[in-house]
């Protein structure tokens, strides 16, 4: 089993240029999420997942849209990349309420 | 904002010697992770304790929690120069699915 998968691991982007983020799990899960993780900031939810063709607002939305269209798969997109958004984003995925499985992350740089 | 806060933010030690990292949180939960990072690379989840539960062991880790003071704390025993990673709590909510991570303590364990 690979686990979750993220892709692609590095990314370099100007502001307002858009991109999306993939993140496939081979483990079955219903709950899939999208974490950032900034210095001095711990790991902030931006969305999650509770089933194909679900997702739900975490703690720091805006800029950010997902989808699941796919049991196994969760988009993040940035549709108009601003430099606040650069950070590493992790996605997670779990069965319903117990741990966490995370991907190796992407290192997103805006300029 | 964050529910789990960790303490010490950073904590150096000896090869041999014990570790102790807490987590204090804001909330009623259902269930507190702890979860590891090593440099660079995702999280690895490494116990999950239910809010019916006081301690849990695995191996060298032994987890606490006391829901009246609202807090948790991690021991490692007989660290190890391996065990140099951040070390997060994730608190879960009674309801709904999602975890609420803290900041992290960054444990390095000197050879």
């Amino acid at each position: 089993n690979a686990g979750v998968t993220q892709t692609p691991k590095f990314r370099v982007l100007k502001t307002g240029q858009s991109m999306t983020l993939l993140c496939a799990q081979d483990m079955n899960h219903e709950y899939m999420y999208w974490y950032r993780q900034d210095p001095g900031m711990g790991l902030r939810l931006i969305h999650y997942s509770v089933g194909e063709g679900t997702t739900a607002k975490g703690e720091v939305p805006d800029g950010y849209n997902v989808s699941r269209l796919k049991k196994q798969n969760f988009l993040l997109g940035l549709e108009s990349a601003a430099p606040s958004q650069t950070s590493v984003y992790f996605c997670a995925s779990s069965y319903f309420s117990g741990f966490l499985y995370f991907g190796a992350g992407t290192r997103l740089s805006v300029l | 904002s964050q529910q789990g806060e960790e303490d010490p933010q950073a904590l150096s030690i000896q090869e041999g010697e014990n570790a102790t990292m807490n987590c204090s949180y804001k909330t009623s939960i259902n269930n507190l992770q702890w979860y590891r990072q090593n440099s660079g690379r995702g999280l690895v989840h490494l116990i999950l304790i239910r809010s019916n539960e006081r301690e849990k062991h695995s191996g060298r880790l032994r987890v606490t929690l006391d829901t009246s003071k609202k807090s948790s704390s991690l021991l490692i025993t007989a660290s190890r120069a391996a065990d140099t990673a951040s070390y997060f709590c994730a608190t879960g909510w009674t309801s709904g699915s999602r975890l609420t991570f803290g900041e992290g303590t960054q444990l390095t364990v000197n050879p």
